[in-house]
């Protein structure tokens, strides 16, 4: 069965350092992959996106994140953490073509002065 | 602007009493979603559609209905709502159903059964 793993539900970083935030993922065939951002009471904003191409994926706002398929793995990284990164994240996987989304457990991510 | 937008963004209402949840998208998307948002548990697909007339079953699709009769629209009923379908509420929709399609999403609506 498809499933995400989040690996850490809170990630406290300072401001100026990396952020990495941790997913594991498990699926039958080749999945599409996405990074979602959630601000406070904001709807969910997708920040980057895998389907296959390059395994080295560049978003926006500065994060990337590499698929790496010997490890189940799509970590989301960015060098220099910014007050406004602080949201909750969600990996995500694509199951088929019925449009439906896996989701993680979502990672909070707290940036301190 | 390209968007997807929901009415009502808050609601509190009461057990059994019938409410509809609005969802609209102005991208010419054929597919869209609802789920709901619990805390711990991500994202839940409660119902989607992949095209008008077409919807089919999420994850969590008890005690919700939807109807798709305009590509535009797709709402989300609650016949008779329980404390327990207290969540956030997100309406998603992208180009098609693929594998490599990217939803996008509403502001939210958060609902409050008593």
């Amino acid at each position: 069965a498809q499933s995400v793993t989040q690996l850490d539900s809170h990630v406290s970083v300072s401001e100026g350092t990396p952020v990495l935030l941790r997913c594991n993922y498990s699926s039958s065939y080749s999945p599409s992959l996405f990074w979602y951002v959630q601000h406070p009471n904001k709807g969910l904003q997708l920040l980057l996106k895998y389907t296959s191409a390059a395994t080295l994926v560049k978003g926006i706002n500065g994060f990337e994140a590499e698929f790496k398929k010997s490890e189940t793995s799509f970590h989301l990284t960015k060098p220099s953490a910014h007050m406004s990164d602080a949201a909750e994240y969600f990996c995500v996987v694509s199951l088929g073509n019925t449009g439906k989304l896996i989701f993680g457990q979502g990672t909070t991510l707290q940036v301190k002065p | 602007e390209a968007q997807v937008t929901q009415n009502p963004r808050y609601l509190i209402t009461v057990t059994g009493k019938k409410l509809t949840v609005t969802c609209s998208q102005n991208m010419n998307h054929e597919y869209m979603s609802w789920y709901r948002q619990d805390p711990g548990l991500g994202l839940r697909q409660i119902y989607y559609s992949m095209n008008v007339e077409v919807t089919d079953k999420g994850d969590v699709p008890e005690g919700y209905k939807v109807s798709r009769k305009e590509k535009r629209n797709f709402p989300l009923i609650l016949e008779s709502p329980s404390p327990n379908q207290t969540s956030l509420y997100f309406c998603a929709s992208s180009l098609g159903g693929g594998i490599s399609d990217t939803q996008y999403f509403g502001p939210g609506t958060r609902l409050t059964v008593l």
